[in-house]
């Protein structure tokens, strides 16, 4: 079974710039989670789908990222302007819903470096 | 909200020795799910362990354990045989039974560097 695919792996940007992450989640899976995670810190949660309805984004600065899940398959997570505090690495998850307490799943993370 | 606190922020355990990671959690829900999580460098999240908090025994995999304290609400990760493959981040993570909607999430620890010295 492929695993949650990300991409890119790394981007270096100038403040001010934009950037867009994508991410595949495993086939089948219906929920699927950003995560932001700062260097030294836990992950925090961004935005939460499932299939192509956002169910939770209460700490997604809105100003400046987005994200959308087209068709309740692939998402795409867009920063617009960058920040430097926004260098982070972004956790893209899926999880199934047809069991409680199912795993969630991640990718190996898009790292972002804002200069 | 549920929060998830991990108060040791590094340890260290010498390669074939036992090591244990501790973490409390707060919450007010009687179901849950507990997680812990290593991220090597790579930084992917790999799920080690996970334990059902209507189960009294402890979960177990292979060199991992958890001792699961539902009243103190304390859940702690025991690495037996400590290899120099498991020095990386471990994340405690909390859950709510719930499998869809906004309560679905992991909630996170800050996390905990586990060196391993050979």
């Amino acid at each position: 079974e492929a695993g949650v695919a990300q991409s890119p792996r790394y981007k270096i940007i100038e403040k001010r710039q934009s950037v867009a992450f994508w991410c595949n989640p495993i086939s089948g899976h219906a929920t699927l989670y950003w995560y932001q995670q700062i260097l030294g810190q836990g992950p925090k949660l961004l935005i939460q789908f499932q299939n192509n309805g956002v169910v939770d984004d209460s700490q997604l600065p809105k100003d400046r990222f987005s994200a959308e899940r087209l068709k309740g398959v692939d998402s795409t997570l867009k920063i617009q302007p960058a920040k430097l505090e926004d260098s982070a690495v972004y956790l893209c998850a899926s999880s199934a819903d047809r069991v409680s307490g199912n795993t969630i799943y991640f990718g190996e993370g898009s790292w972002l470096t804002v200069v | 909200a549920q929060t998830v606190t991990q108060s040791q922020p590094e340890m260290s355990v010498q390669e074939a020795e036992t090591v244990t990671l501790s973490c409390t959690y707060d919450t007010s829900e009687s179901d849950y799910y507990l997680f812990w999580y290593k991220q090597p460098p790579s930084r992917q999240m790999i799920l080690v362990i996970r334990q059902e908090a209507y189960k009294q025994q402890n979960a177990t995999e292979n060199r991992f354990s958890v001792n699961f304290q539902k009243a103190a609400k304390s859940f702690s990760l025991k690495i037996s045989d400590s290899q120099l493959g498991d020095a990386a981040m471990y994340f405690c993570a909390y859950r709510s039974q719930a499998y869809t909607g906004a309560n679905s999430k992991l909630t996170f620890g800050k996390g905990i560097t586990l060196s391993v010295r050979p």
